[in-house]
């Protein structure tokens, strides 16, 4: 499987403010997403981040409110912009299609999480 | 996607097999069955997926009915770090990628 970091683990910001969270994979990927889980609840994707292009957002999420970007096809970035304590949640990234490796081409392995706390 | 159903919460004693069911009713011939797991405060785990032979791995198994509208995800021998949050997913794999669209899942409890 692929080893995925993300940065940071945790934040804790001011309500206006905006966080960029950063997702490293150590092999190149075809695919690469943004979820968002709250409190107690289950994942909901915001986004699938395409090299190249912009991301494909999920109904209820848009671009102004959480841009994203991937440069190459081994990194993300997901900016909460404007934070509310709303916003307040675990933002993980996922990917899928690993580079030499087709026998997992259809699992889609998750990093770690950003806990972010917007008060 | 198709919905699934899963019991809100089951507990086993370690050591045990145990038996998660998944209901999918509603599934379609080209959507995968996929189950992964949640362990407190970490990210989701794939664990297994399969289309309609039941398929073993090093992890689990996964049993699926001929009409395909239920599964069973199996953990031979329980131990406490299996302790989690499992979530059955249907997905149709697309070209381009596809999402998973993640239920409530069931809290599983591990009991020593």
């Amino acid at each position: 499987s692929a080893v995925i970091s993300q940065k940071p683990s945790r934040d804790i910001c001011q309500r206006g403010t905006s966080l960029t969270i950063q997702c490293q994979v150590d092999s190149q990927v075809t695919m690469m997403f943004w979820y968002r889980q709250q409190p107690g609840q289950s994942l909901t994707l915001i986004a699938t981040a395409n090299q190249g292009s912009e991301a494909t957002y999920e109904s209820g999420f848009v671009i102004d409110k959480f841009p994203i970007s991937r440069p190459n096809l081994t990194f993300s970035t997901l900016t909460v912009s404007n934070m509310s304590p709303e916003d307040s949640s675990i933002y993980l990234c996922s990917v899928e299609g690993l580079a030499g490796a087709p026998g997992q081409r259809n699992e889609q392995f998750f990093g770690p999480g950003t806990r972010l706390t917007v008060l | 996607d198709a919905k699934t159903t899963q019991p809100p919460s089951m507990d086993c004693a370690e050591g045990r097999a145990a038996n998660l069911p998944c209901n999918h009713s509603t599934i379609s011939g080209n959507e995968y069955v996929y189950w992964y797991r949640q362990i407190h405060s970490q990210g989701p785990q794939y664990i297994i997926h399969g289309l309609k032979n039941n398929e073993t791995n090093e992890m689990a198994s996964l049993i699926i009915t001929e009409d395909r509208k239920s599964s069973t995800l199996i953990l031979p021998h329980a131990t406490l770090r299996d302790t989690a949050v499992y979530y059955c997913i249907v997905r149709a794999l697309e070209t381009s990628g596809s999402r998973l669209t993640f239920g409530e899942g069931t809290q599983l409890t591990v009991n020593p």
